[in-house]
């Protein structure tokens, strides 16, 4: 399975956008890139997920490098409801299908 | 639409017991999993299932056992608890399983204490 880096921790002020990065310099043209978020004491909660293009939704945006060796998760206007540890995950292909959790990225929001 | 539900939401149970974790899902997803969460760590695959009739062992799944007779639900049974069961359940269910083309959506988890 293709792994994923990101920083162990983050931090951002309330209302200032967020830019979580993450690599995967061995992802497979088959892998999706999917980020999901886990706020304290709740279960992993789905957030964005993209291929190739670029994609938007209500919660983020995923910004996917052209050779997909790396991307971004995009929050545009962080509150603190937004704290949370947020998991960029590769999938595709696998035969499991399921997802593998590294240890994500520690995102504070401050007041 | 209630997503994945999880039951009980805490259990405490001594050395030895036996208890099932319930898991349902009306999203109609084929691809149903059960990952435990230790303190401060991510999420470890215990037990898969691809369809009704159909699971598999993930990477831990020792101590426990689970079935899926409907498309549903996916219970985990856990025979002899030991004190390394202690851990955050959660069970997760998807459309399109390990193509990734679509979200997985998580239940909220079940709290379990083995004492």
């Amino acid at each position: 399975d293709a792994k994923t880096t990101q920083p162990n921790s983050m931090e951002s002020n309330e209302e200032e956008p967020v830019h979580l990065p993450c690599n995967h310099s061995t992802i497979s043209g088959t892998d999706y890139i999917h980020w999901y978020r886990q706020l304290p004491s709740q279960g992993p909660e789905y957030v964005i997920h993209g291929l190739t293009s670029n994609v938007n939704n209500r919660m983020a945006s995923l910004a996917i490098a052209e050779d997909r060796k790396s991307s971004t998760l995009i929050l545009h206007r962080a509150t603190l409801r937004d704290a949370a540890v947020y998991y960029c995950i590769l999938t595709g292909g696998g035969s499991q299908g399921n997802l593998i959790f590294g240890k994500g990225t520690k995102l504070s929001v401050k007041p | 639409n209630a997503g994945v539900t999880q039951t009980p939401k805490f259990r405490i149970l001594k050395i030895g017991q036996s208890m099932t974790l319930q898991c349902a899902q009306d999203m109609n997803h084929n691809y149903m999993y059960w990952y435990r969460q230790d303190p401060g760590m991510g999420l470890k695959l215990i037990y898969y299932s691809v369809g009704a009739g159909i699971t598999d062992k993930g990477e831990v799944p020792n101590g426990y056992n689970v079935s899926r007779s409907t498309t549903e639900d996916f219970p985990l049974r856990l025979e002899l608890a030991a004190p390394s069961q202690t851990s955050v359940y959660f069970c997760a269910s998807s459309y399109s399983g390990g193509r990734g083309a679509y979200g997985y959506t998580f239940g909220s988890g079940t709290r379990l204490t083995v004492v």
